[in-house]
């Protein structure tokens, strides 16, 4: 099946850096890859997502970059806030398309 | 959380009782899942239904089963839990056939003594 490696599993940054999160798959075959971002107590929270025929997708400060031949896609956040400080976690839809595999997650700190 | 309510948001049972769990959705997507989150694996899925009566195993069933006797109603039961199955469950829900836009519940937390 789908595997999702995601990296790094921790990341501290000073407010107003850039933050860049990492992630390969295996499957070539997937087509659909969102992000979500999971605050304290909380459910995770859909923040963008890609699909296959798109190369890069941006909205505001957060943007996601797709690359099929080497089968990883990774999220950038400009201009960090305090609030952007959660847990984010990308995934991969599967073959059938009737499931997503998730990475490990990656613990964001924006310090002010 | 896009019309889901999960219950109950906490529980704490012995090993070997039975338990359930509940998600409730208002948007009247066809499709629901439930996933379990432990450190270090993300999210991992458990079963998911993509109609009334209609369910299928995820990655990690072994242990749980599931009902859906109505569109908005998901149920995930332990027959006999175990510490292994100490985590936390979230709900999600998704409109289109291919998962596409899954949106989460608030999650239960479960503690298996």
């Amino acid at each position: 099946g789908e595997n999702v490696e995601q990296h790094p599993s921790t990341l501290s940054v000073q407010e107003g850096d850039s933050a860049v999160i990492k992630c390969t798959y295996s499957d070539s075959a997937s087509n659909y890859f969102p992000w979500y971002k999971q605050e304290l107590g909380k459910g995770p929270q859909l923040i963008i997502d890609i699909r296959s025929n798109v190369g890069e997708k941006k909205d505001q400060r957060i943007a996601v970059t797709l690359n099929k031949t080497a089968k990883h896609f990774s999220l950038h956040i400009t201009e960090t806030q305090p609030e952007d400080s959660a847990v984010y976690f990308c995934a991969a839809q599967n073959n059938a398309g009737n499931m997503l595999t998730f990475g490990g997650g990656t613990r964001l700190m924006v310090k002010p | 959380d896009a019309g889901i309510t999960q219950s109950p948001r906490h529980k704490v049972t012995e090993t070997g009782t039975p338990v359930t769990l509940r998600c409730h959705q208002t948007e009247n997507h066809r499709y629901m899942y439930w996933y379990r989150q432990d450190p270090g694996h993300g999210l991992r899925l458990i079963h998911y239904s993509y109609g009334v009566k209609d369910t299928d195993k995820g990655e990690v069933s072994d242990g749980y089963s599931v009902s859906r006797s109505k569109t908005e109603d998901f149920l995930l039961t332990l027959e006999s839990a175990t510490s292994s199955q100490t985590s936390v469950y979230f709900c999600a829900i998704s409109e289109w056939q291919q998962a596409y836009e899954q949106y989460f519940g608030p999650g239960t937390r479960l503690t298996v003594t």
